[in-house]
């Protein structure tokens, strides 16, 4: 089975702290991809991955930067934490199958910005 | 651009009762259609997807969904529910040979004994 795992479940932060989110995933996928969840706005795109050290802007990456140096590893970084940033964060990563990307989740991880 | 739409964001029903969870989406090209499920404290996973072919497509936990393109919705539908079927159901659509997936905003399904 495919597995995505996610450093931390839970973190808690301080605003102006830097904040790092990893995930890894175990299945050499090319494309690697982080979300940011909240109620009632469902999951919105903050980068993606496609390569190593490629990137790509999602939707709403204001605040947020990333870096993959290995194709397995995907960090999201928040360079000064703020309370707008308090959420839930998951990350996902795609294989090409059927002529489309799957994609598989981690569990996520809360985080609290104080 | 594409957007999905999930009309209801909380669906309570009964247990064995049906259940039926909308979702319509807008795109000017063709496209994948998927339904993901989050369970309490849990990653998504993977429901059931429309890939082409067959416009009814089944998961292996009794859900179904089907695809209409005059409409273009794709609403999840199950005839019987169980308390193990509480979660958060997301829609989902990309476009075809895309990376990226765009997601609607979730439709809390509860399920009262």
């Amino acid at each position: 089975d495919v597995k995505v795992t996610q450093s931390s479940r839970y973190l808690v932060k301080r605003t102006g702290e830097k904040v790092f989110l990893e995930c890894v995933q175990d299945m050499d996928h090319e494309n690697m991809f982080w979300y940011r969840q909240d109620p009632g706005l469902g999951l919105r795109l903050i980068y993606f991955s496609y390569d190593v050290k490629m990137k790509e802007k999602g939707d709403i990456p204001e605040g947020y930067s990333v870096s993959r140096e290995k194709k397995e590893r995907f960090s999201l970084i928040l360079e000064s934490a703020s309370t707008n940033q308090t959420s839930m964060y998951l990350c996902a990563s795609s294989l090409l199958r059927d002529g489309h990307n799957e994609q598989f989740f981690g569990p996520g991880t809360r985080l609290t910005v104080l | 651009a594409q957007s999905v739409t999930q009309l209801d964001s909380q669906v309570p029903v009964f247990e064995e009762a049906p259940v039926e969870l909308r979702c319509n989406y807008s795109s000017s090209v063709s496209v994948y259609l998927f339904w993901y499920v989050q369970y309490p404290n849990q990653g998504l996973q993977l429901l059931l997807k429309y890939l082409s072919g067959s416009t009814l497509v089944e998961s292996i936990n009794g859900f179904e969904a089907e695809f209409n393109k005059s409409q273009t919705s794709f609403h999840l539908r199950k005839p019987s529910v169980h308390i193990s079927d509480t979660a958060e159901y997301f829609c989902a659509v990309s476009e075809q040979g895309a990376q990226k997936l765009v997601f609607g905003q979730g439709t809390r399904l509860t399920i009262n004994p």
